[in-house]
């Protein structure tokens, strides 16, 4: 069962504008939501987290905004580059002390 | 520090064949994580380590897969007899204290023919 889950397995936009990346999860008790970059060939890398009792973090052209109620939250990269082209990967940290990850959302920025 | 390493980067076996894939935790971090990597599930956690003991393998696929972490500074994931279906990226994770942030090594893709 996945708890965790990024539905668009792709995203491609253009340069200079907005990427989004959605995330769904199924388990209220999670607490903590962070989002991983992943290139080829080379481990995931932490990119920016929010803990549930906010409904935004922003960090330089990243945002990441977390709705409660809805069980969703969102990637947000303005403007977007070439260089942001990826692997992103939602996870979500359990009160069982293990870190849940999605599917991965594979994302193009053309120049 | 140099990461986490994981080794060998590439194996290629045939079925039926034992397969070890290795990771050097960050020095000084206490936890331990396997994950694997495929298309349908994105990175599922296997088992993870707290100073060398296993605490949760619930996500180790069946008795084929075992872990081990004999020291602080090495842990194996072995698989036996490996199966095509086993064929996937396998990656290893450290951190200090049950933290939020893992580091990751850059995984070990295995395929099994």
């Amino acid at each position: 069962d996945q708890q965790v889950k990024q539905n668009s397995p792709s995203l491609s936009v253009q340069e200079g504008r907005i990427s989004i990346l959605n995330c769904d999860y199924t388990n209220s008790m999670f607490d903590y939501f962070l989002w991983y970059k992943k290139y080829p060939a080379e481990g995931p890398t932490f990119l920016i987290s929010i803990s549930s009792i906010k409904d935004k973090n922003e960090d330089g052209r990243f945002t990441v905004f977390l709705n409660k109620s809805a069980k969703h939250l969102s990637l947000h990269i303005v403007p977007s580059q070439p260089g942001d082209s990826a692997v992103y990967f939602c996870a979500a940290w359990s009160n069982t002390g293990k870190l849940i990850f999605g599917q991965g959302t594979t994302l193009q920025v053309k120049p | 520090d140099a990461g986490v390493i994981q080794s060998p980067r590439h194996e290629v076996t045939e079925m039926g064949q034992e397969v070890t894939l290795r990771c050097k935790p960050i020095s000084g971090h206490d936890y331990l994580f396997w994950y694997r990597q495929t298309m349908m599930r994105g990175l599922e956690l296997l088992i993870y380590f707290n100073n060398n003991v296993p605490i949760d393998d619930s996500g180790m696929p069946e008795d084929r897969f075992s872990a081990k972490m004999p020291n602080a500074s090495f842990s194996t994931l072995k698989i036996q007899p490996s199966e095509p279906r086993d064929s996937a990226v396998y990656f290893c994770a450290s951190s200090f204290g049950q933290g939020r942030g893992y580091t990751f090594g850059s995984g070990t893709r295995l395929t099994v023919v």
